[in-house]
């Protein structure tokens, strides 16, 4: 157990829906960053913020956003979802600002758009 | 484009073989990290390593850093069938923790 948690943890919804995935970091630890990951893909890095503020952004795209709130709980929004945005999606945090920092993923976030 | 490169994609082994996956980056590392997926299962830190020429074990795995900090691999000896999952190294560049494509380790016992 990392003592990152995300919900959650299936989520089925139709084409141009919207969700809200949330997370939650470790105890102690100020960034959080949202990562996507496909079957052809990787993990693709989308967002990063740290102590509430944006620090890196990846390739997210304009339909997707997040934000950190002052309890360092984050949530990543998708909205007018389409069929190739089905992926995982995971949250991870580490403890200081830097890319150089280890990170420790939460169990992540299946989404599947019919 | 993909600026952390990683090799083989996949690697079927017996059990009792042995396997390494190597990563290369187009630039200089400041570090360099390694993770573990297995199926279904989310990312889990493994390792960091720092300096130049640096070598590092865990039990039977054995983890190095290139001289020049642009390369890494990850060896593994005598594979079990726990070593199965996905092995993703990731080095920090331009400000984000860029993780390579992953190798794939399917070990048949």
């Amino acid at each position: 157990d990392s003592g990152v948690t995300q919900t959650p943890k299936h989520l089925i919804t139709a084409t141009g829906q919207r969700v809200t995935l949330r997370c939650s970091p470790r105890s102690g630890d100020l960034s959080v960053y949202w990562y996507q990951q496909s079957l052809d893909q990787g993990l693709q890095f989308l967002i990063q913020y740290y102590n509430g503020e944006e620090r890196a952004k990846g390739n997210i795209l304009e339909r997707f956003s997040a934000q950190q709130f002052p309890d360092l709980h984050s949530e990543l929004n998708l909205s007018s979802l389409e069929l190739g945005d089905s992926a995982l999606y995971f949250c991870a945090s580490s403890p200081g600002e830097r890319s150089s920092y280890e990170q420790y993923f939460g169990p992540g976030t299946r989404l599947t758009v019919t | 484009g993909q600026q952390v490169m990683q090799i083989p994609q996949y690697q079927h082994v017996q059990e009792g073989e042995d396997f390494t996956t190597y990563c290369n980056s187009s630039t200089t590392l400041s570090n360099i990290q390694w993770y573990k997926q297995r199926p279904g299962g989310h990312p889990v830190f493994l390792i960091q390593l720092v300096k130049s020429g640096e070598v590092k074990k865990q039990k039977r795995l054995t983890f190095q850093f290139g001289e020049a900090k642009k390369n890494s691999s990850l060896h593994i000896t005598a594979t079990q069938t726990t070593d199965v999952g996905t092995y993703f190294c990731a080095g920090p560049l331009y400000g984000k923790l860029t993780f390579g494509q992953g190798t794939i380790l399917t070990v048949h016992p």
